[in-house]
């Protein structure tokens, strides 16, 4: 089975912090994913990568950054933590160019919050 | 553009009785759809996925899904709910914006009760 982790199941942090979300998967997917859920807004997606060193912006990436340095790691940073990115943050990977039409592996979750 | 509606945004059913989560589609092109699960403090886990063979589809846990492009929706069933199965389900369409990224819908709850 195709796993992706999340190295932080919770995470606390202070007012313009630099955060770092990582996440792993471990079947050689080509593509990586990074959303943020919150309650009534579902799903929304801050940034994808097809590739390493390649990113996209997804729907909503302002106050946000990525690295992949590795075809298994994805990491989502947050330059300047701030209250309203206080959220449930999901990783996911997918595997070839038809990413659509195969679906996507999802990690558990990261919870943060930023006080 | 490519866009998924769910239609209620929380179910409540007994222990025993029907379940019946709806989502509608919108697609200029034959899509790929899927449901997708979460439970409480999890992740998503796909519960089935249609793309373009046959229009019933089978998933785990005992549920299926009917893809009906007349109507554009795909409807989620099971004919028997469990208390494992509250949680939250979204239905996803994949879309060509976005380099073909999944569009998720907003998440219908269901509750069971005992």
């Amino acid at each position: 089975d195709v796993k992706v982790t999340q190295s932080s199941r919770y995470l606390v942090k202070r007012t313009g912090e630099k955060v770092f979300l990582e996440c792993v998967q471990d079947m050689d997917h080509e593509n990586m994913f990074w959303y943020r859920q919150d309650p009534g807004l579902g799903l929304r997606l801050i940034y994808f990568s097809y590739d390493v060193k390649m990113k996209e912006k997804g729907d909503i990436p302002e106050g946000y950054s990525v690295s992949r340095e590795k075809k298994e790691r994805f990491s989502l940073i947050l330059e300047s933590a701030s209250t309203n990115q206080t959220s449930m943050y999901l990783c996911a990977s997918s595997l070839g160019a038809g990413a659509n039409s195969y679906g996507y592996t999802f990690g558990s979750g990261t919870r943060l919050t930023v006080v | 553009a490519q866009s998924v509606t769910q239609l209620d945004s929380h179910v409540s059913v007994s222990e025993g009785t029907p379940v019946l989560l709806r989502c509608n589609y919108s697609s200029s092109y034959s899509p790929s759809l899927f449901w997708y699960v979460q439970h409480p403090n999890k992740g998503l886990q796909l519960l089935l996925k249609y793309t373009s063979a046959a229009t019933l589809v089978k998933g785990i846990n005992g549920f299926e899904a009917e893809f009906k492009k007349s109507e554009t929706s795909f409807h989620l069933t099971k004919p028997s709910a469990h208390m494992s199965d509250a949680a939250e389900y979204f239905c996803v369409v994949s879309g060509w914006g976005s380099q073909g990224n999944l569009i998720f819908g907003k998440g219908t709850k269901l509750s069971v009760k005992p």
